[in-house]
């Protein structure tokens, strides 16, 4: 089944250590996403790619690193530098959007990976 | 960027239409508005988009006003099940081929029996 595939579903770490999410689609989406969302609030992008090798930071990106070496893979890597990284953080994919904004795609959402750094 | 503002919360009654509102009055001529809800502690889910005219599918209705400066999703005969929180976003288009998808804090849809 296509499917974005967030993973794990909980981590822990111990604070000063840096920590990789993963996330992996296989819907031959171009543009990956990754969010970050706290308890009570809604979700505020922190970097996102629209092709391979390419990526964007977003509104909040301090304390935070993305690769994305391959079509199907966006992993997000919290930084010792993030000073409040416990959170629900959450990856997206979409097809990639025309020049013009034409193409009208929605977004898949994973099912999130719970941080929590003591 | 396109900025949505949504009441932070609603309640509805079961089997009654829940009208959720959102304002987009900085919408662009070719930025769309898009739908989303969030069940607790799970990835929002797509719902509905739209551009200018009017949308059904086996979900929703969205009425977008004819000025564009805000729509209503509209869940016919809400069910327990439709509690969530409910994200109204405009897509951005950015230089070449990046692009953003901005969320505000959605409308916390609350139905009761």
């Amino acid at each position: 089944d296509g499917g974005i595939t967030q993973s794990p579903k909980y981590l822990f770490r111990k604070e000063g250590q840096n920590v990789t999410l993963s996330c992996e689609q296989n819907l031959n989406h171009d543009a990956m996403y990754w969010y970050r969302q706290d308890p009570g609030q809604g979700l505020r992008l922190i970097y996102y790619s629209q092709i391979v090798n390419d990526f964007q930071k977003g509104d909040i990106a301090e304390g935070y690193s993305v690769s994305r070496e391959k079509k199907e893979s966006f992993p997000l890597t919290v930084t010792s530098a993030q000073k409040n990284p416990t959170a629900f953080y959450l990856c997206a994919s979409s097809m990639s959007q025309t020049l013009s904004g034409g193409m009208n795609t929605e977004a898949f959402f994973g099912q999130g990976t719970r941080l929590t750094v003591v | 960027d396109a900025k949505t503002t949504q009441p932070p919360s609603m309640d509805c009654a079961e089997g009654r239409a829940a009208n959720l509102p959102c304002n987009h009055s900085t919408i662009s001529g070719n930025e769309y508005v898009y739908w989303y809800r969030q069940i607790h502690s799970q990835g929002p889910q797509y719902i509905i988009h739209g551009l200018k005219n009017n949308e059904t599918n086996e979900m929703a209705s969205l009425i977008i006003t004819e000025d564009r400066k805000s729509s209503t999703l509209i869940l016919p005969h809400a069910t327990l099940r439709d509690t969530a929180v409910y994200y109204c976003i405009v897509r951005v288009v950015g230089t070449g081929t990046a692009s953003k998808l901005t969320f505000g804090t959605g409308t916390r849809l609350q139905v009761t029996l």
